[in-house]
């Protein structure tokens, strides 16, 4: 089946530093993708979507200049969270849908972000 | 009022035992509707999808009440590969599918 994959899984940054999520379909075009983040114990909350080519959509109270989005191919987006400070440690979960999953929604296998 | 509502348990039930999950959701507009599975520390695993007629999938049954906004979750002869969060979500289709997920409730399944 199709798969994304998210990249990296574990990062620490320091506070004040930028980090860089990628994430990959790799065997489907993926049109729309997703960003959520899930606070312990909390659900997960989407961030934005993001359609290839395109600026993304940013959920209520998001951030758009804190958490830059990009989607330039139909393989790749990357979420760049920047001016990283301790409360954006989280983790971070991207998914993806486009030509060929139907209605299916795949996910990354996320990324745990802990600032220091 | 959060747009998905689940009883974020925890539920504690011996191997065998028949739990069931329930979610509400409160906007109208919602058109898709769905059980992940969420493993400590992993990404959400669609279990089923939900339909009005009612669905089943070996020992998990799905039901949704569109007036009621109401969706439930059976988990019949657990196991202890079962525990896990259940995310209750729901979808909205325009043009993309952007789901909304609940908090989840969380089943701890024992010997």
């Amino acid at each position: 089946g199709a798969v994304v994959s998210q990249h990296p899984s574990r990062v620490i940054c320091k506070s004040g530093t930028s980090v860089k999520i990628e994430c990959r379909s790799l065997d489907f075009q993926a049109t729309t993708m997703f960003w959520y983040r899930q606070f312990p114990k909390q659900s997960l909350m989407l961030m934005a979507t993001s359609n290839e080519g395109s600026k993304a959509t940013y959920e209520q109270g998001v951030e758009k200049d804190k958490f830059l989005i990009n989607h330039a191919s139909l393989t790749l987006s990357t979420l760049t969270v920047t001016s990283a400070h301790p409360e954006d440690s989280s983790f971070y979960i991207c998914s993806a849908e486009g030509t060929g999953t139907g209605n299916t929604i795949y996910f990354g296998e996320g990324s745990w972000l802990t600032v220091v | 009022r959060k747009e998905v509502e689940q009883d974020p348990g925890p539920f504690n039930v011996p191997e065998g035992a028949t739990v069931a999950f329930n979610c509400t959701y409160s906007n109208s507009a919602s058109q898709s509707f769905f059980w992940y599975r969420q493993d400590c520390r992993k990404e959400p695993k669609l279990l089923m999808s939900v339909y009005s007629s009612g669905n089943e999938d070996g020992r998990f049954t799905a039901q949704l009440n569109r007036a009621s906004q109401y969706i439930s979750l059976l988990i019949r002869d657990s196991k202890l590969s079962d525990s896990a969060t259940y995310l209750c979500v729901v979808g909205f289709s325009g043009g993309y599918n952007k789901l909304i997920f609940g908090a989840g409730t969380r089943l701890a399944v024992h010997p």
